[in-house]
């Protein structure tokens, strides 16, 4: 069974629309660490968050927002106001802490149309 | 300079030339990992270095040899590569290799093609 599963595949937002870009994830551990990462086109993975299991109080950075629930599993992301240079696909992951790698979804492809 | 750098940035090979993927991290960091990303499948883990010693192999066929030489530096040696070897294969590191509790931070890919 696959640990993060994020199941938008694509997207497609006109410039300056919110956007929530959904990740559900599945684990026994009680302690966990979930993140996101952001791949342009050029390829590398920029580091975007990571939260740890027991702490739940959303984050915001930016245009860029955070939605842990423990109680559904999810760790959604939102973009507010998105702009074009948010078009890249963007992965979700779970580690957990008895565990020795990430978990990550298969991805989401974002594009903001101008 | 970001931090962790990858050459080549692409490959195109056949399958019965030998190649070498290199990866350089400077951020001071002691793990070093090799990932594989296929179309449409999430990123595959392939090996796990700790202060240079492997402590991860992800049931990677033989094909692919990794080496690493010291805590900055990381291969990754091909030959006799399969055309469903062609993906991106992503180098990251993170400070002390304690699994997932550390953030890793990835190099930008070199993007291989097997003929």
């Amino acid at each position: 069974a696959q640990k993060v599963t994020q199941a938008q595949t694509e997207i497609s937002v006109v410039e300056k629309e919110d956007v929530t870009l959904d990740c559900v994830y599945e684990t026994r551990d009680t302690t966990y660490y979930l993140f996101w990462y952001k791949q342009p086109p050029s390829g590398e993975l920029v580091f975007l968050i990571r939260r740890n299991s027991f702490d739940e109080q959303n984050e915001i950075s930016g245009r860029y927002s955070w939605n842990f629930q423990k109680s559904t599993s999810s760790f959604n992301f939102t973009i507010t106001a998105s702009q074009v240079v948010d078009s890249a696909v963007y992965f979700c992951a779970l580690s957990e802490y008895t565990g020795n790698q990430f978990y990550f979804g298969t991805g989401t492809s974002l594009t903001v149309i101008p | 300079e970001t931090g962790v750098t990858q050459t080549p940035r692409h490959l195109v090979m056949g399958m019965t030339n030998k190649k070498s993927l290199k990866c350089e991290q400077h951020l001071g960091h002691n793990a070093m990992y090799w990932y594989k990303q296929s179309a449409k499948k999430p990123l595959e883990l392939m090996f796990v270095y700790n202060f240079k010693e492997q402590t991860e192999n992800n049931s990677v066929p033989s094909r692919f040899s990794p080496e690493c030489p010291n805590s900055s530096h990381l291969f990754l040696h091909l030959h006799t590569l399969q055309p469903e070897d062609s993906a991106l294969y992503l180098c990251a590191s993170s400070q002390e290799g304690v699994g997932g509790r550390e953030t890793q931070y990835f190099g930008p890919g070199t993007r291989l093609l097997v003929l």
